[in-house]
């Protein structure tokens, strides 16, 4: 089955206790990327991944770091979480160019909260 | 540049009645257009897309849209609203000739179905 899956699904920290959430897709996408999502915003993209070690900052990437070594992983790293990283966030990806480019496949989300 | 705008932040039908959900869209060039579903704790999902072909496009369970450009909208539709339709819905815009990292999301429009 095709699926982008996120790990934690739900996750309780305090402030300054550096934390990964792990993204992994099977559907061989080129293009991944990460957004957050909070009341009355919509989506915003944090970092975006184009291919393999081809990473690149989105609209709000600010405390945020990602690495893209496979294909597959595109993990998001929180150095030193603060409390204004509360927030959903999710994993998606997506062939990345040509006709089916704006198809994103997401994970379920990963609720983060930061005390 | 290009945004996108939904024009109402919760929307309230009863079961079996016609479904509304607007959006107003701006770009300099000409745009492809999406909405995304999200069901409660859920990723985001693929309803529909329009990508310069016909201008009324179908999507899953029954919604469709149709894309005015001399209105810049895209309203999504359904004639006859389901409880399982209720969910939170994304208008999304991006470059016909952009990538997946130029989408743009809407601050989304809550439905909410009652019996």
């Amino acid at each position: 089955e095709a699926q982008v899956t996120q790990n934690p699904r739900y996750l309780i920290t305090v402030t300054g206790k550096k934390l990964t959430v792990t993204c992994s897709q099977n559907m061989n996408h080129e293009y991944m990327s990460w957004y957050r999502q909070d009341p009355g915003l919509g989506l915003r993209q944090i970092y975006y991944s184009m291919n393999v070690e081809v990473t690149d900052k989105g609209d709000v990437p600010e405390g945020y770091k990602v690495s893209r070594k496979e294909k597959r992983n595109f993990p998001l790293i929180l150095e030193s979480p603060s409390p204004n990283q509360t927030s959903l966030y999710f994993c998606a990806s997506s062939l990345g160019r040509g006709a089916n480019t704006g198809e994103l496949f997401f994970g379920e989300g990963s609720r983060l909260t930061v005390l | 540049a290009q945004s996108v705008t939904q024009l109402d932040s919760h929307v309230s039908v009863s079961e079996g009645t016609p479904v509304l959900l607007r959006c107003n869209y701006s770009s300099s060039y000409s745009p492809s257009l999406f909405w995304y579903v999200q069901h409660p704790n859920k990723g985001l999902q693929l309803l529909l897309k329009y990508t310069s072909a016909a201008t009324l496009v179908k999507g899953i369970n029954g919604f469709e849209a149709e894309f005015k450009k001399s209105e810049t909208s895209f309203h999504l539709t359904k004639p006859s609203a389901h409880m399982s339709d209720a969910a939170e819905y994304f208008c999304v815009v991006r470059l016909l000739s952009g990538s997946a990292r130029q989408l743009t999301f809407g601050s989304g429009t809550q439905l909410t179905v009652l019996p």
